[in-house]
C-alpha cells in the first residue's frame, strides 16, 4: 500500500522560505520511472502543480513558480523536498505531495493528506 | 497553453439521479492525458478515471469516461450520497506539466 505524509510548519511569515517534507511508504525512488509531485490547492480553488521528482533525479517545475522552487530527494530515507522562497499570502494553500507510478501514468495516484500552510505576519 | 473549463459550476442532484460532468480543453488533446478526480471536503483529491475512460482501481462502475479531441464527460449513472463531492479534470501536458479545471461541485 503506497502512502505519504506532508509535513512542514502551518504558519510562515511573508517573505520568508517554506521547506515542506514528503515521507513516503510503499515503493521507492529508485525504481525506473516513478515520481513524486507536489500539488496545492487554495482554499476554495482547484488543484495546482508546482514540482515533480524523478527517479533519475530529473526535476520538473511549474513554469509559473520556478523562479521560487527547489524539489528534493532522500531515497534513503524515502523523503521529498519542497522549498519555496519568497512566501506571500496568496500561497496560502493545502500543500499536498503524491505519488506518480510511470511515466505513460498521466496523473498522480494517490495523494498525500496534505498540509494546511498560511502565509501572514 | 491549454486551459480546462468544467461545466457546470455546480449539479445539484438527488440520490439516485444522473449526474453528467463536462470538461473542455481549449485545444485538441489526447485522451490518454486526461483524468478526473473526486474530492471530498477535508479530504485530498482521489483519481477516479485515468485515460478519460479506464476506472481507477476500486472504482464503482457507475462512474464511466468518456470523450476525445477537446470534449470529455465524467457521468454517474445512480448518485450514491457518497458522491457528492467536487470533481477535477486533469490533463497532462509537455516538460511535464499538470494543469486542472476549476471543478465541477455535485450536491444535493
Amino acid at each position: 500500500q503506497i502512502t505519504l505524509k506532508e509535513s512542514g510548519p502551518t504558519l510562515v511569515k511573508p517573505t520568508q522560505t517554506l521547506t515542506l517534507t514528503c515521507t513516503f511508504s510503499g515503493f521507492s525512488l529508485s525504481t525506473s520511472a516513478v515520481g513524486v509531485g507536489w500539488i496545492r490547492q487554495p482554499p476554495g480553488k482547484a488543484p495546482e502543480w508546482l514540482a515533480l521528482i524523478y527517479w533519475n533525479d530529473d526535476k520538473r517545475y511549474s513554469p509559473y513558480l520556478k523562479t521560487r522552487l527547489t524539489i528534493t530527494k532522500d531515497t534513503s530515507k524515502n523523503q521529498v523536498v519542497l522549498t519555496m522562497t519568497n512566501m506571500d499570502p496568496v500561497d496560502t494553500a493545502t500543500y499536498y505531495c503524491a505519488h506518480r507510478r510511470d511515466y505513460s501514468d498521466y496523473w498522480f495516484d494517490p495523494w498525500g493528506q496534505g498540509t494546511l500552510v498560511t502565509v501572514s505576519s | 497553453e491549454i486551459v480546462l473549463t468544467q461545466s457546470p459550476g455546480t449539479l445539484s442532484l438527488s440520490p439516485g439521479e444522473r449526474a453528467t460532468l463536462s470538461c473542455r480543453a481549449s485545444q485538441s488533446v489526447s485522451s490518454s492525458f486526461l483524468a478526473w478526480y473526486q474530492q471530498k471536503p477535508g479530504q485530498a483529491p482521489r483519481l477516479l478515471m485515468s485515460g478519460a475512460s479506464s476506472r481507477a482501481t476500486g472504482i464503482p462502475d457507475r462512474f464511466s469516461g468518456s470523450g476525445s479531441g477537446t470534449d470529455f464527460t465524467l457521468t454517474i449513472t445512480r448518485l450514491e450520497p457518497e458522491d457528492f463531492a467536487i470533481y477535477y479534470c486533469q490533463l497532462y501536458g509537455t516538460s511535464p506539466r499538470f494543469t486542472f479545471g476549476p471543478g465541477t461541485k455535485v450536491d444535493v
